[in-house]
């Protein structure tokens, strides 16, 4: 079955606990991004990559890394996660980036305390 | 710089009836633009997909409009169920050579048996 896959799907940790959210996709996809959602905003893009070891900053890229080693994985690490990146995670993945078929994973619910 | 606004936030109506759910954006200047759907933990599924140069898409009992002179898409839902209730999301793609999607906040809708 095609999917992106998130992991893990509630997290709650405290202000500058290093954390990764985990994102693998299994349809040989070369383009996958990260967003975020929070009451109110429209998602926001924060990275996306074109293809493996190629990844460029979204719209609000500050506080989070990540790194495409691999075409399947495209993590999201929080260094020093701080309040206000609590918020709704979303990986998503394409065959290509202007590709109307884009694929989500569920989500990842972030509480940084 | 493109701005997506979805109006209402949410909607709650009773079984049966056919409603409209709004988008606009600032921007004429679009590559295409899609409706989604959100289910709580589910993730997004993409549901039309209007095309610039087109003026609406149908998929069973969804009708999608785009009128990019005014910057208005509207989502039409015929004969609503139950099962409909979720928050539609609308995003836009930009024409310039980013391509990037830019996302309303979504309406919730609730369909009331």
């Amino acid at each position: 079955e095609a999917q992106v896959t998130q992991n893990p799907r509630y997290l709650i940790t405290v202000t500058g606990k290093k954390l990764t959210v985990t994102c693998s996709q299994n349809m040989n996809h070369e383009y996958m991004s990260w967003y975020r959602q929070d009451p109110g905003l429209g998602l926001r893009q924060i990275y996306y990559s074109m293809n493996v070891e190629a990844t460029d900053k979204g719209d609000v890229p500050e506080g989070y890394k990540v790194s495409r080693k691999e075409k399947r994985n495209f993590p999201l690490i929080l260094e020093s996660p701080s309040p206000n990146q609590t918020s709704l995670y979303f990986c998503a993945s394409s065959l290509y980036r202007e590709s109307p078929k884009l694929f989500f994973g569920s989500g990842t619910q972030l509480s940084v305390l | 710089k493109q701005e997506v606004t979805q109006i209402p936030a949410a909607l709650s109506v009773p079984e049966g009836e056919n409603l409209v759910l709004n988008c606009s954006f600032t921007d004429s200047a679009i590559y295409n633009l899609q409706w989604f759907r959100q289910d709580p933990g589910k993730g997004l599924t993409s549901l039309l997909l209007i095309q610039s140069s087109q003026r609406e898409q149908t998929s069973g009992r969804l009708n999608a409009s785009l009128d990019k002179s005014s910057g208005r898409s509207t989502l039409y839902i015929a004969a609503s169920q139950p099962g409909d209730s979720a928050t539609y999301l609308c995003a836009v793609r930009g024409g310039d050579s980013n391509y990037q999607l830019i996302w309303g906040a979504g309406t919730k809708l609730i369909i009331k048996p």
